[in-house]
This record gives structure tokens, sequence and C-alpha cells, in this order.
């Protein structure tokens, strides 16, 4: 079944520590990115791909950093994480189909750095 | 700047209709977008919208008017599960989303 995943759902760690949100795609998508969003509030882009070794940085000024090696991959990496980075991680995939380019959401990464 | 309205909150009863509206200033258009999310989880796609007019669906329908830059999503026949927060983003000329802070429908029995 075509799908989009996230590991881990949730994550707790302390501070200063590297840590690497999974995300995985089954639907033959191109074009994958990552959201962060805080209770009640809107989604910001902090990165995108629109395939194979392209990446962009998105609206949100953030510390992380992604790679796009596979088609169907694309892993988000904090190098040290903070407090501040407490968050939910969304990543998203889409494929123009028609003309509509509908972008459909992981389960998402709850992330608590204490 | 792109900005996209949409009321914080509103609260219905089970079984009735409700409109949400949304209003978007954006560079270029591109289409818009519905989405659901209930507390918690991700948001789920609803709807798309490229030219005027209505987009039904079920229980829900789209309406667009590109002239106005205004765009309300109908529930109708209400039911408990439809408590959720509703999102409203726009594809600008960049192919870029651009979203609403959503708003929080809570259903009443």
């Amino acid at each position: 079944e075509a799908d989009i995943y996230q590991t881990p759902r949730y994550l707790v760690i302390g501070t200063g520590k590297k840590i690497t949100l999974e995300c995985s795609q089954t639907m033959g998508h191109d074009k994958m990115y990552w959201y962060q969003q805080d209770p009640g509030m809107e989604l910001h882009l902090i990165h995108y791909s629109y395939g194979v070794n392209s990446t962009e940085k998105g609206d949100l000024s953030s510390e992380s950093t992604v790679s796009r090696i596979r088609t169907e991959h694309f892993p988000l990496t904090l190098e040290s994480a903070r407090p501040s980075h407490t968050s939910q991680y969304l990543c998203a995939s889409s494929g123009a189909t028609g003309h509509t380019d509908t972008q459909y959401f992981g389960p998402g990464t709850r992330l608590t750095v204490l | 700047g792109q900005n996209i309205d949409q009321p914080t909150e509103m609260t219905a009863t089970e079984g009735a209709i409700v409109q949400i509206n949304c209003t978007y200033q954006t560079s270029g258009f591109n289409g818009l977008f519905w989405y659901q999310q209930h507390a918690g989880e991700a948001p789920t796609f609803l709807s798309y919208n490229v030219l005027d007019g209505l987009e039904e669906k079920g229980r829900f329908s789209s309406f667009l008017s590109r002239s106005k830059g205004y765009s309300y999503l109908l529930l109708k026949e209400l039911q408990m599960k439809d408590s959720a927060s509703y999102l409203c983003a726009v594809m600008d000329s960049n192919y870029q989303l651009i979203w609403g802070a959503g708003t929080k429908l809570i259903i009443k029995p």
C-alpha cells in the first residue's frame, strides 16, 4: 500500500544530542518536504526536495540539515538539539497528478528536548 | 507579503451545517487546498480548487472565487468526529504552499 512513514513517532532527548528523524514514502513521489508545527500554530516549511540530490531551505530558519540520496528517503538531522527545537516535525510528499501536486503527510514525529 | 486569513475557532452543533471561510493574498495562484487536522495528528487532504466554483465531495464542499481571493469549506450533517482544525493553504507562483493557521471547529451534541 502506498504510504508515507516517519520514525520515531515520539522522541525525548537531552540538549546537545545529535538526532535524525526518518521519513520514507512508497507513493512514487518526486517531491518531499519537512514542516515544523507548534500546537495550534501554522505549518512552517523548513526543507524541501524536488528530487534526488536536490535540497532547499524553506521559509523558517532551521539548524537542521537534510539529504536526498534515494527518491523514497528524506531524513532530517539535528547536529546538536536544543530545547527550542521542541516541536512536531511533519514530513510530506507530492507528485504532480494532473495539475494538483497535492501534499500527503506522514504521521509526524513529536520531539521534546530537555 | 503573503497572507492567509481564517477564523481561529468556530462552534457548531451535531447534525448542522458550518461554513469555514478563508481569504488570501499571495504572489500568484496555483490552487487552494483544504486539509483536516485532528489534535496531535498530521493534516489529511480534503479538497483542491483551482477554478472558480464549487467542488462537492460527500458531506464536504469547497468553493473558490479567485477574483475575491476567497474560499470556503462547507461541512454538512456535522458529526462529532468532524471536531478538528481545518487548514487552508494556497499554492503560490513558485508552487510553494502558503498555510493558514487553521480554524479549530468544535462540535457540540
